[in-house]
């Protein structure tokens, strides 16, 4: 199946930073990747829809300050967890489609936890 | 979008056994999709099934689906410790719809 890199794996950060998570489609080209978060023994709750070139679509809910998700080619998009506070420690994971089959492929996930 | 509904929530076996898990969903499809993750980990795309197929197979998974019925199954002949994760469906109207997720069936294949 078709790769998707996701980076860091795991990061610890202190109150009050920034942390930028990477999401590549390393042999595919993806208009569209998704970011989802998942908390412990949960399912995953789909955050945004990041699209190529245009600005990123927020689920109810999800605050677009917040989360900032930026798709600048047409194989990476990274979201930046601002002002980041210990709620906002959970699992997030990064997926992009392959445009002609439908199929959604998953990076590998980054455990943010905030300190 | 549409949320498949995944059941049992748990199931439980020995290795060797085999491994149903079932998909509902609401409205009518273009394709549906099986996951798996393991713990701490991403999700693996196991398969997709278009709307026009009955069945598929992939190795020991054969995957069904009954679009009279709204449901799909997802079936792991000969499991192995190894197959012990969570499942998840997700059942899509068309090619460029986001996915959710549900619950998802939770698998231990005991050795």
């Amino acid at each position: 199946g078709a790769v998707v890199s996701q980076h860091p794996s795991w990061v610890i950060c202190k109150s009050g930073t920034s942390v930028k998570i990477e999401c590549r489609s390393l042999d595919f080209q993806a208009t569209t990747m998704f970011w989802y978060r998942q908390f412990p023994k949960q399912s995953l709750m789909l955050m945004a829809t990041s699209n190529e070139g245009s600005k990123a679509t927020y689920e109810q809910g999800v605050e677009k300050d917040k989360f900032l998700i930026n798709h600048a080619s047409l194989t990476l998009s990274t979201l930046t967890v601002t002002s980041a506070h210990p709620e906002d420690s959970s699992f997030y994971i990064c997926s992009a489609r392959i445009h002609l089959t439908g199929e959604l492929f998953f990076g590998e996930g980054s455990r943010l936890t905030v300190l | 979008s549409q949320q498949g509904e995944e059941d049992p929530q748990a199931l439980s076996i020995q290795e060797g056994e085999n491994a149903t898990m079932n998909c509902s969903y609401k409205t009518s499809i273009n394709n549906l999709q099986w996951y798996r993750q393991n713990s701490g980990r991403g999700l693996v795309h196991l398969i997709l099934i278009r709307s026009n197929e009955r069945e598929k197979h992939s190795g020991r998974l054969r995957v069904t689906l009954d679009t009279s019925k709204k449901s799909s199954s997802l079936l792991i002949t000969a499991s192995r410790a190894a197959d012990t994760a969570s499942y998840f469906c997700a059942p899509a109207q068309g090619g460029s719809e986001k996915l959710v997720f549900g619950k998802g069936t939770k698998l231990t294949v005991n050795p």
